[in-house]
């Protein structure tokens, strides 16, 4: 499988603990998205990367949250001292293209539950 | 800022009935428009896309055309089959007037379609 893959699936963890995930788009896509989905609502924007650099965040991405994605391949999202509110799904999309107009895919997602 | 505004559901409906998941959308700049789909224990998939005013996407019997005058993009399909059942998301990417897209997506809250047999 060639598409987008995130890890873990799933995620408990109590809280003011750290989390780590990992996103691997697609081979040779440059751009990496990460989104957060909270139940019944739709994708919320949180950063992404051009290659390794780190172009857009978004003011819901406070300072506990940090991402890299240190090759231009892969990419991490780490949640420090998680709180409650921060129970989600957490979506990885990678596009291919400039300007960024390439179609966006999306992984399966990771789901954090914070206790 | 930009906004999509999608229809309430859930939405039930019969197969071979008739679809129509409304959106409407506010932004600056000229957004390309997009519908996505999430069936049960999947990924968000992109279903169809339009970038421009009056431009029709379609793509498996759905379709939807970019009313600018309207600031529209309702999704619609002229005869439903249980496998369409799914949550289905409106969403925007801003671009600007020299056609430079700001990539993220701003998506509705997702509409909720259940077809019975």
């Amino acid at each position: 499988d060639t598409g987008v893959s995130q890890d873990p699936r799933h995620k408990i963890t109590k809280r003011g603990q750290n989390v780590t995930f990992r996103c691997d788009p697609i081979s040779e896509h440059n751009r990496l998205y990460w989104y957060r989905q909270t139940l019944g609502q739709g994708p919320e924007f949180l950063t992404y990367f051009q290659n390794e650099a780190q172009l857009e965040k978004s003011r819901l991405l406070s300072d506990r949250f940090s991402a890299e994605r240190p090759k231009g391949s892969f990419s991490t999202l780490e949640i420090q001292r998680t709180e409650q509110g921060d129970s989600a799904m957490y979506l990885c999309a990678s596009s291919l293209g400039l300007a960024g107009h390439g179609e966006q895919f999306f992984g399966p997602g990771t789901r954090l539950t914070v206790l | 800022g930009n906004s999509v505004t999608q229809m309430e559901g859930p939405v039930t409906l019969s197969e071979e009935a008739f679809l129509t998941i409304n959106c409407t959308y506010t932004a600056t700049g000229y957004p390309s428009l997009f519908w996505y789909v999430q069936y049960p224990g999947e990924g968000l998939q992109l279903l169809l896309k339009a970038t421009k005013a009056d431009d029709k996407g379609s793509n498996k019997g759905f379709e939807a055309t970019y009313r600018k005058e309207t600031t529209s993009f309702h999704l619609e399909k002229g005869s439903v089959q249980v496998s369409d059942s799914a949550v289905y998301f409106c969403a925007l990417r801003r671009t600007n007037a020299g056609g430079t897209s700001y990539g993220k997506l701003t998506f509705g809250q997702g509409t909720i379609l259940t077809v019975h047999p």
